[in-house]
Order: C-alpha cells, then sequence, then structure tokens
C-alpha cells in the first residue's frame, strides 16, 4: 500500500513570495491533515479535511495561508506572502474515518526555508 | 489550556531500559498517542492508550493512568535504530494535541 506522497520535499524561497505545497494520501482515506512542525516541537494543526469538506482551521492564519481539497483526494497549501516566521516543516498526514482512535499517517513532509 | 509536557531529552544505554513519561493536562479526553520521529522524517505510530493500563507491543509498552493524566513509553532493549525523538499526543475533543517529543540518545 502507497504512503502519503508530499511534494516537494524542500523548498527556499524569500519573504513576501509564494509557495504551494501538494499532498496525496493514502487511498481511502477520508481524512487530510496539515501540520506545522518547527525544529524542536510538536506538529501544530493547520487545518483538519474530511472528504472535502474543512473540520478544523481555528489555527491556520487565514491572511496569508489557504488550503483546498476539492475532489475529496489530494490537496494543496499555500502561503502568500511568506514571512520568516513560516520557516518549518511543512507535514500531511491522512487516516482512515478521522475517529478519535484512528491512526494518522504522515508522508515524508516538505521543509521550507524563507530568507 | 491545553498542555502536553515530556522531558526534553533523554540518555540511555545500547540494551537497557528506558521510560519516557508524558503528563497532560487537556480539555476533553478521548485517547492518547506515542509516536516515533527520526530527525528530518516524519512521525510514525507506536501506539494507542485509551484505557487504563499496560499496552504491550514488542519490545515497547505504553501506559495510561487517565485520573493522573499521566502516561509512559517503555522501551526494552534499546537498540541504536531507537535514537529518535518520541512524541505524546492526545486527543481532545476530536483533535490531536502534542507534545514537544523527547530526543533519546543510545549510546553504546
Amino acid at each position: 500500500e502507497a504512503g502519503v506522497a508530499q511534494s516537494p520535499r524542500y523548498k527556499i524561497i524569500e519573504k513576501r513570495q509564494s509557495v504551494a505545497f501538494w499532498c496525496n494520501p493514502i487511498s481511502g482515506h477520508a481524512t487530510l491533515y496539515w501540520y506545522q512542525q518547527i525544529l524542536g516541537q510538536g506538529p501544530k494543526l493547520l487545518i483538519q479535511f474530511q472528504n472535502n469538506g474543512v473540520v478544523d482551521d481555528s489555527q491556520l492564519p487565514k491572511d496569508r495561508f489557504s488550503a483546498e481539497r476539492l475532489k475529496g483526494v489530494d490537496s494543496t497549501l499555500k502561503i502568500q506572502p511568506a514571512k520568516l516566521e513560516d520557516s518549518a516543516v511543512y507535514l500531511c498526514a491522512s487516516s482512515f474515518t478521522g475517529t478519535p482512535g484512528d491512526t494518522q499517517y504522515f508522508g515524508p513532509g516538505t521543509r521550507l526555508t524563507v530568507l | 489550556g491545553q498542555n502536553i509536557d515530556q522531558p526534553t531529552e533523554m540518555t540511555a544505554t545500547e540494551g537497557a531500559i528506558v521510560q519516557i513519561n508524558c503528563t497532560y493536562q487537556t480539555s476533553g479526553f478521548n485517547g492518547l498517542f506515542w509516536y516515533q520521529q527520526h530527525a528530518g522524517e516524519a512521525p510514525t505510530f507506536l501506539s494507542y492508550n485509551v484505557l487504563d493500563g499496560l499496552e504491550e507491543k514488542g519490545r515497547f509498552s505504553s501506559f495510561l493512568s487517565r485520573s493522573k493524566g499521566y502516561s509512559y513509553l517503555l522501551l526494552k532493549e534499546l537498540q541504536m535504530k531507537d535514537s529518535a525523538s518520541y512524541l505524546c499526543a492526545v486527543n481532545s475533543n476530536y483533535q490531536l494535541i502534542w507534545g514537544a517529543g523527547t530526543k533519546l540518545i543510545i549510546k553504546p
């Protein structure tokens, strides 16, 4: 079974530029999550989708971050414009149903450096 | 507020046993996860506890006490490949709240 795919793996941009990340979850998984992980910290949930609907985006900085999951499968996360403090690893995860005991499976992440 | 505490770093010797503690204060509780994260890699699932007690899975065991807001991960027969960060995460109101992780260093 293929795992969660993410691209690109690395991205370096200058502040005020835009960037987009892509995620393809495990086939059949209804729930998709985007996390931001700053070095030395645990992952912070940015947004959670159930199929193509948003379940939780309370911690998404909506003035600069946006995400979509149009057909309930793959997803994109965009930052526009980027700030220095956005430098982090962006992790995508998926789970089968999104219920409390459901395991989340993570992709390899995208390491973003904002200069 | 929601808070999860873990030691920042621990050191242990190859072949030994180590216990990594996690304490939590959350508004809701629907289970506790332990994940392993090697440097530069994604977290991978280790265990899930929703009821009090010990869950054993090979060299790894996880314990939960809901009344004390406390869990631990026990790693036996440590191997060099166990060098990683161990993340505790609590499902609170259907959202995972993550600790900062414990970096485990294994010495020969």
